[in-house]
């Protein structure tokens, strides 16, 4: 089982660059969702998705765009990077809202310069 | 404001000691979960606890959710090399999955 895969791994982009982060899960989940990581932070969870079609903002959504085509994607699109937005990103899906546990990819470290 | 905090935030030990991370808020959670992350990896689910009072264990590791289910402590015994890395709680208060802060925990050989 893959489990949670998430590309690229790492990336660089200049400030104004826009990007889309992919994460696709194998394990018929509907719950995703997408988390930041910085230090001191912890995760901050940045949107997620009940099921196909239906997407929310999480706490830090700003910058950021969703969408949810069907089960297995969830595309994290960053509109026109800044260097705020340097950090590890982890796509992460469950089956029943997280309250059994969720099942994170191994994260994209992203830097913008 | 973090809906959960962790402490200690920083944790270095030697082999074969005793510790306890705690995680508190001031909101009661339907769970509360416990993951570990090591360095370049998503976190990993350790274990579930649902109802107040209720203790799990995991090999070395202990697991408590307190009464009002709005705290929770995991106690390592003897900690191990391996056990080194971070430790994340997480809970579901209302429709959205919060994590703390974590606690990151060095076991010196």
């Amino acid at each position: 089982n893959a489990g949670v895969t998430q590309t690229p791994k790492f990336q660089v982009l200049k400030t104004g660059q826009s990007m889309t982060l992919q994460c696709a899960q194998d394990m018929n989940h509907e719950y995703m969702s997408w988390y930041r990581q910085d230090p001191g932070m912890g995760l901050r969870l940045i949107h997620y998705s009940v099921g196909a079609g239906i997407t929310d903002q999480g706490e830090v959504p700003n910058g950021y765009n969703v969408s949810r085509s069907t089960t297995e994607d969830f595309p994290l699109r960053l509109l026109s990077a800044a260097p705020s937005q340097t950090s590890v990103y982890f796509c992460a899906s469950s089956y029943s809202g997280g309250h059994y546990g969720y099942t994170f990819g191994s994260g994209t470290r992203l830097t913008v310069v | 404001t973090q809906l959960l905090e962790q402490s200690p935030q920083f944790l270095s030990i030697q082999e074969g000691e005793n510790l306890t991370v705690y995680c508190n808020s001031s909101s009661v959670f339907s769970s509360l979960q416990w993951y570990r992350q090591e360095p370049g990896e998503g976190p990993v689910l350790l274990v579930t606890v649902v109802t107040g009072g209720e203790v799990k264990k995991l090999k070395r590791l202990t697991f408590q959710f307190g009464d009002a289910r709005k705290d929770s402590s995991l106690h390592i015994t003897a900690a191990q090399p391996g056990d080194t890395g971070l430790y994340l709680c997480a809970g579901v208060p209302g429709n959205q999955f919060y994590f703390g802060t974590g606690t990151s925990l060095t076991v010196i050989p």
